[in-house]
């Protein structure tokens, strides 16, 4: 796949089991952060999001951790299938000379066997 | 499908040579960025646009230009290749013009500069 350079990280699960991928962001002053999921040959797809004014929010299957005290965002994805099978980046919303920019992390990949 | 569609698919071209990649965003967005994905740095942001006007750079190379037209369509133009320019190029759109509201990415131009 494209990030098999990075030497990622990665998560081996099986079908069915609970993935929780995490994400040290670096910037406490960011207050916006999303979850995008990258499956082979494909552009990031967005999953989740969250607000620096929250510490969870869920969605279908997945729910999205933030604890600011040590810059840590997790993703955990429930009853986890095959095609869940990707990299997953966090990325933070950070300002930046006066303009706001999202900085992706290097991503994590899932690999869920059958 | 993200709504984000991005020509060509594929590129290869030869060192020194110049080169245009070009993105429609999903109806209504008026946010255009592009990202470089490389195997050794991952996404990387270059610049973004909102209604025609640049709003931020990244790590853009001198020799990277990029514009947005009054039907919001995007180009961005790469010229004098080098082999290292070779990488995914992503563009991602959204509704407003900062980044507290999520990035929808297209499938990419892979380019390859040989």
């Amino acid at each position: 796949g494209e990030n098999v350079g990075l030497h990622l990280p990665t998560l081996s699960v099986q079908e069915g089991d609970n993935s929780i991928i995490n994400c040290a962001y670096s910037n406490s002053a960011s207050d916006y952060f999303i979850w995008y999921k990258q499956e082979s040959g494909k552009g990031p797809q967005f999953i989740i999001d969250i607000r620096s004014n929250m510490d969870k929010r869920q969605g279908q299957r997945v729910t999205v951790l933030l604890n600011k005290t040590v810059k840590h965002l997790s993703l955990q994805i429930a009853a986890t299938q095959p095609g869940d099978s990707a990299v997953y980046f966090c990325a933070e919303n950070m300002e930046n000379s006066g303009y706001s920019t999202l900085t992706f992390g290097k991503g994590t990949m899932l690999l869920v066997s059958p | 499908d993200s709504g984000v569609t991005q020509t060509p698919k594929h590129l290869i071209t030869a060192t020194g040579q110049r080169v245009t990649l070009r993105c429609s965003p999903r109806s209504g967005d008026l946010s255009v960025y592009w990202y470089q994905q490389s195997l050794d740095q991952g996404l990387q942001f270059l610049i973004q646009y909102y209604n025609g006007e640049e709003r931020a750079k990244g790590n853009i190379l001198e020799r990277f230009s990029a514009q947005q037209f009054p039907d919001l369509h995007s180009e961005l133009n790469l010229s004098s290749l080098e082999l290292g320019d070779s990488a995914l190029y992503f563009c991602a759109s959204s509704v407003r013009d900062s980044y507290n509201s999520p990035l929808h990415f297209g499938n990419g131009t892979r380019l390859t500069v040989t």
